[in-house]
């Protein structure tokens, strides 16, 4: 059975703050890893990540992939209100379902 | 852009009452996905469909069922609701490849009384 796991679950921090997300898998068939960030509606695309070691950077955001220790990163520099959300990995093995994390809980204060 | 659209935002059912969950789609995606999200559960896939009048379950189907009849539509069916149903129903479409993203719609907030 494929499996993603996210951690931390919740994370509060304050603004200008640094955060790293993390999501490790098992999976058979893989074939990417997604990342959605989810305020109060629809997840968003953020990332999607195919090879190990690429960087994905969009502004202050970015992810990478190891393929070889099964595990992705999101970074998010010099956090804002706005990046407050629930952040979910998603991992597409076989066909064209996603198996998704539980989400991490990200508060960022003011 | 791609569109989802669900039918309702929000939903109050009563125990034992069908519901229908309307879920439509206006990039010509082959696939659409139902799931549902709980507090500390993540997203679970109920059912998905890779064509029109086909379906697959997903990893929680008892309790629901799905309806295709036209490619850019996907039905989610409760055929009697019950409280355990209580949930948020989010909708995805995606194309035909294998590992594309999927596209959300805004979800339905469910609540069975």
């Amino acid at each position: 059975e494929d499996k993603v796991v996210q951690s931390p679950l919740s994370l509060v921090v304050h603004e200008g703050d640094t955060v790293t997300l993390n999501c490790s898998y098992e999976v058979t068939n893989f074939r990417s890893l997604l990342w959605y960030k989810q305020e109060k509606k629809a997840p968003t695309f953020l990332f999607m990540l195919t090879s190990s070691g690429i960087e994905k950077k969009s502004g202050r955001l970015s992810s990478i992939l190891d393929k070889k220790e099964l595990f992705s990163i999101l970074n998010i520099t010099a956090t804002q209100t706005g990046d407050s959300a629930v952040y979910l990995c998603a991992v597409s093995a076989s066909g064209s379902r996603l198996t998704f994390g539980e989400g991490t809980q990200l508060t960022v204060n003011p | 852009d791609v569109k989802v659209t669900q039918s309702s935002r929000y939903l109050v059912k009563r125990t034992g009452e069908k519901v229908f969950l309307e879920c439509v789609q206006d990039m010509d995606h082959e696939n659409m996905f139902w799931y549902r999200q709980d507090p500390g559960l993540g997203l679970r896939l109920i059912y998905f469909s890779y064509d029109v009048k086909m379906k697959e379950k997903g990893d929680i189907p008892e309790g629901y069922s799905v309806s295709r009849e036209k490619k850019e539509r996907f039905s989610l069916i409760l055929e009697s609701a019950s409280t355990n149903q209580t949930s948020m129903y989010l909708c995805a479409s995606s194309p035909i490849n294998p590992g594309t993203t999927q596209y959300f719609g805004p979800g339905t907030r469910l609540l069975v009384l």
